[in-house]
């Protein structure tokens, strides 16, 4: 299946909010609410900051969100800090015990 | 607490094999399933399929079947990506990841094991 559409780059100053948009089909991100994101920085690996579209993992600040409209999910990063630059990957169920990546957003934090 | 450890860097020659390991430790091994994920350079992730731990059944993504093996040794609680015939193409890092055993998601991620193919 194809990846996921994702912008390639999105910024923002210090205590802004930056949304990050992530689109699918109707067979994957329209379908389940299984997308995930991951923040990576450079040279590490990727870490779980939310999942099934809206939940956070224990320890990830509440300044991340997740929202999904038809085939569009979408991350929040509110109050933007500096540490907060870094690569973005969303992930969505596919069906079949299939997962499939968006290519990924860079985040500048101006 | 959970780890998953995987092998170092590898350098390999156009048409060799490389055998990537991934230990898991801090968890029960065979409750969650091991999924692998490709990053070649600059490039986003992608999922290249996963293995149950249970029962060692393997399954691939469309654009990772042939050349891609996946395994277990559960003893040591290890899976390992194997890749044949390696072309230049080939050359990423490569993750391993644990599928969580309450939502759809990869809670935790071994440090990648970046493979060069080149001549």
């Amino acid at each position: 299946q194809s990846a996921l559409t994702q912008p390639r780059s999105v910024s923002g100053s210090p205590g802004q909010s930056v949304t990050i948009s992530c689109t699918g089909t109707s067979n994957d991100v329209g379908f389940y609410n299984f997308v995930s994101w991951y923040q990576q920085h450079p040279g590490k690996a990727p870490k779980l900051i939310l999942y099934d579209v809206v939940e956070r993992p224990s320890g990830v600040p509440d300044r991340f969100s997740g929202s999904k409209s038809g085939n569009t999910a979408s991350l929040t990063i509110s109050t933007l800090q500096a540490e907060d630059e870094a690569e973005y990957s969303c992930c969505s169920y596919a069906g079949s015990y299939t997962f499939v990546f968006g290519g990924g957003t860079r985040l500048t934090v101006l | 607490q959970v780890q998953l450890v995987q092998s170092g860097s590898e350098l390999k020659k156009p048409g060799a094999s490389v055998k990537i390991s991934c230990k898991a430790s801090g968890y029960t091994f065979t409750k969650s399933a091991i999924n692998w994920m490709r990053q070649a350079p600059g490039q986003g992730l992608e999922w290249m399929g996963w293995i149950n731990t249970n029962t060692g059944s393997p399954m691939y993504a469309q654009d990772f079947t042939g050349r891609f093996v996946f395994s277990l040794d559960t003893s040591v609680s290890t899976s390992y990506l194997q890749i044949s015939s390696l072309k230049a193409e080939d050359s990423a890092v490569y993750f391993c990841a644990r599928g969580s055993e309450t939502s759809s998601a990869f809670d935790y991620w071994g440090q990648g094991a970046l493979v060069t193919v080149s001549s």
